[in-house]
């Protein structure tokens, strides 16, 4: 069956510095999403993309996030200038439909800012 | 707002018996919704969903009741097994966008 990927599944940093996370959607979507889910609390949506661009973003994707598909396969999340409050783990998803029905998400990567 | 350190309700059941894991949602204008479920250190895995246009969906085991009067959305798991120990959260979405916007989460225990 296919699935997402993402990779590393952790990531250790120190503050400031930039961190870029991987993705790979399952290969026929055309959606894709990046939500956050900082320990115990819920998972909480920060991007979609579609087309190269972004179609939708919340309050929390800043300008120190940004969003790419540097190729035909990979979406990947950079984030300029980490702080500690970007601590979490990282979902990747993706979808098949633009109403972003069936989002299908990736094992995570775990952040952790130092 | 959001709180810290979300609490987790938790349904503990006997192996073999049926689960009904309750949400509630904010947004009357939500008109789609998911259930998910979260093993420890894995992303989200899709069980089932179900548009505003309908009250039941039915999968493998599992039943999705919506009732848009209250707002309120029910995953019902017949014949629980121990593989079924999760953390099971809805979400919802409305037609303006493609955001999920999850729920708090419940964690389903499921004694042998």
């Amino acid at each position: 069956e296919p699935e997402v990927t993402q990779t590393p599944s952790h990531q250790v940093t120190q503050m400031g510095q930039e961190v870029i996370l991987r993705c790979v959607p399952i290969s026929n979507h055309l959606y894709f999403y990046w939500y956050r889910q900082i320990l115990g609390q819920k998972v909480e949506f920060l991007v979609s993309f579609y087309n190269n661009e972004i179609s939708e973003k919340s309050e929390i994707f800043d300008d120190q996030f940004s969003v790419e598909r540097p190729d035909g396969s990979n979406f990947t999340l950079k984030i300029r200038s980490t702080k500690l409050e970007d601590s979490a783990m990282y979902f990747c998803a993706s979808s098949v439909y633009r109403t972003g029905d069936e989002q299908f998400f990736g094992p995570g990567t775990r952040l952790t800012v130092l | 707002g959001e709180s810290v350190g979300l609490h987790l309700p938790t349904l503990s059941v006997q192996e073999g018996d049926n689960s009904i894991i309750n949400c509630a949602y904010s947004n009357s204008a939500s008109d789609y919704f998911i259930w998910y479920k979260q093993e420890s250190g894995k992303g989200p895995q899709f069980i089932i969903d179900i548009r505003s246009n309908m009250d039941k969906r039915q999968g493998q085991r599992v039943t999705v009741l919506l009732n848009k009067t209250v707002k309120h959305l029910s995953l019902q798991i017949a014949a629980t097994q121990p593989g079924d120990s999760a953390v099971y959260f809805c979400a919802e979405k409305n037609n303006a966008g493609n955001m999920l916007t999850f729920g708090g989460g419940t964690r389903l225990m499921v004694k042998p």
